[in-house]
């Protein structure tokens, strides 16, 4: 199986920051990658998908780079509506993966 | 306008069993692989099953053998039959679309099952 890693694991930030979360994906998955946000109480909701492209209705404060093992999703400029966990997902192959998730709190 | 709804969660004692529904709505239903993906209370996402357009399922090692996922295009319907559960299976369970390689981009909003006696 297909393991995936994400860091930090939480991180605090302030409204207008840079912020920026890895993804690490233990064998090769090409651009099989999905980020995903989700809010307390909500279903997730999808935001990047093959690696780097943004999800229609996604804010173009959202970006997503990488190929291969190494991933990165970053927000440009942090909004108040931002604040959430996000996780990463291999689709290459079943069973299919989730990182354990990143959350993003306030400062 | 595309919806999924979850149905069927509840308390179940250890080796229980419970069907999980998923109603679809506002998409051509037949089209899609479709998914089950459970959350433990304050826990990251654990895929479980998958079923293609074909009728080919998928599952986790964790409830391969005990869980069969299925579809009912006619009606639309999406289910997860759970058999002999256990504590470890208490999550809420969403159903998800699939619009390619696994992408997930419509979700239920979830059905909570507890195991516990």
């Amino acid at each position: 199986d297909i393991q995936m890693t994400q860091s930090p694991s939480s991180v605090s930030a302030s409204v207008g920051d840079r912020v920026t979360i890895a993804c690490r994906a233990s064998q090769y998955i090409s651009t099989w990658l999905v980020w995903y946000q989700q809010k307390a109480g909500r279903a997730p909701k999808l935001l990047i998908y093959a690696a780097s492209s943004l999800q229609s209705g996604v804010p173009s404060r959202f970006s997503g780079s990488g190929s291969g093992t190494d991933f990165t999703l970053t927000i440009s400029r942090l909004q108040a509506e931002d604040f959430a966990t996000y996780y990463c997902q291999q689709g290459h192959s079943f069973p299919f993966t989730f990182g354990p998730g990143t959350k993003v709190d306030l400062k | 306008e595309v919806q999924l709804v979850e149905s069927g969660g509840g308390l179940v004692q250890p080796g229980g069993s419970l069907r999980l529904t998923c109603a679809a709505s506002g998409f051509i239903f037949d089209r899609y692989v479709m998914h089950w993906v459970r959350q433990e209370t304050g826990k990251g996402l654990e895929w479980v099953s998958s079923i293609t357009t074909a009728g080919e399922r998928y599952y986790a090692d964790s409830v391969k053998g005990r869980f069969t996922i299925s579809r009912e295009n006619a009606k639309n319907s999406l289910y997860l039959h759970m058999n002999t559960l256990r504590a470890g299976d208490t999550a809420i369970y969403y159903c998800a679309r699939d619009f390619g390689s696994a992408y997930l981009d419509f979700w239920g909003q979830g059905t909570l099952v507890s195991v516990s006696s």
